[in-house]
């Protein structure tokens, strides 16, 4: 059974501040990581995908992934009010391209205030 | 605007019935589409995955003659909730895989009441 975990929230941050959110998976063959904002009643929305070990940056957030950890998270700096949102990690076992691309494995998700 | 399109947004049935749930991409051809399920408060969980022109692939514990799933087209995919119950209620989201590639849209999600 596949799992992906979240650090359990809700996370509470001051507009301005840094928003730091974790996520670890089971299945060590995982090669696709990405991260989604939902807002209540609304579908997933991409923020970043990620595939190799390392930091990737757009804009305010910042994804991290150490394979050898199991291990990605996100980073929003200078968060702001409109950040507030369920955070959701998700996984794919397959390469991009390969035939199961697509078939993610979720967290359960992160609740994060932005307040002002 | 949307590049996944799903019809419709919100539906209520009575106990019993069958409802249809559309997903389409527009502007691209999508070989696999991906079904979730979300309760309230709770996770996406994939459902199953839709072939264009083959049986779908459903994830364990998942009923496959209860959510029929149809992949006739390259850009259209159904999934028919039969014999719905209250237990059904639930926000259903798809997903495409554009054809060759390596992006993967998201549709706007339908809510399911069943009453």
């Amino acid at each position: 059974q596949k799992e992906v975990e979240q650090n359990s929230g809700p996370l509470s941050v001051p507009e301005g501040a840094i928003a730091s959110l974790n996520c670890t998976y089971s299945d060590r063959g995982s090669q696709s990581f990405f991260w989604y904002r939902q807002y209540s009643g609304k579908s997933p929305e991409l923020i970043m995908s990620i595939y190799s070990n390392g930091d990737k940056e757009d804009g305010r957030f910042t994804a991290q992934l150490n394979k050898a950890s199991q291990y990605v998270s996100l980073l929003i700096r200078d968060s702001q009010p409109s950040d507030s949102a369920t955070y959701l990690c998700a996984v794919n076992g397959g390469d991009a391209g390969g035939t199961s691309y697509g078939k993610l494995t979720f967290g359960q998700g992160t609740i994060l205030t932005v307040h002002p | 605007g949307a590049v996944v399109s799903q019809h419709p947004s919100r539906v209520i049935c009575k106990s019993g019935t069958s409802v249809k749930i559309e997903c389409r991409s527009l502007d691209f051809q999508a070989t696999t589409m991906f079904w979730y399920r979300q309760f309230p408060k709770q996770s996406l969980m994939l459902m199953a995955t839709s072939n264009e022109g083959s049986k779908a692939t459903y994830e364990q514990g998942v009923e496959k003659d209860k959510f029929l799933i149809n992949h006739a087209s390259l850009t259209l995919s159904t999934l028919t909730v039969t014999s719905a119950h209250p237990e059904d209620s639930s926000f259903y989201i798809c997903s495409a895989r554009i054809h060759s590639g390596n992006t993967i849209y998201f549709g706007e999600g339908s809510w399911l009441t069943v009453v």
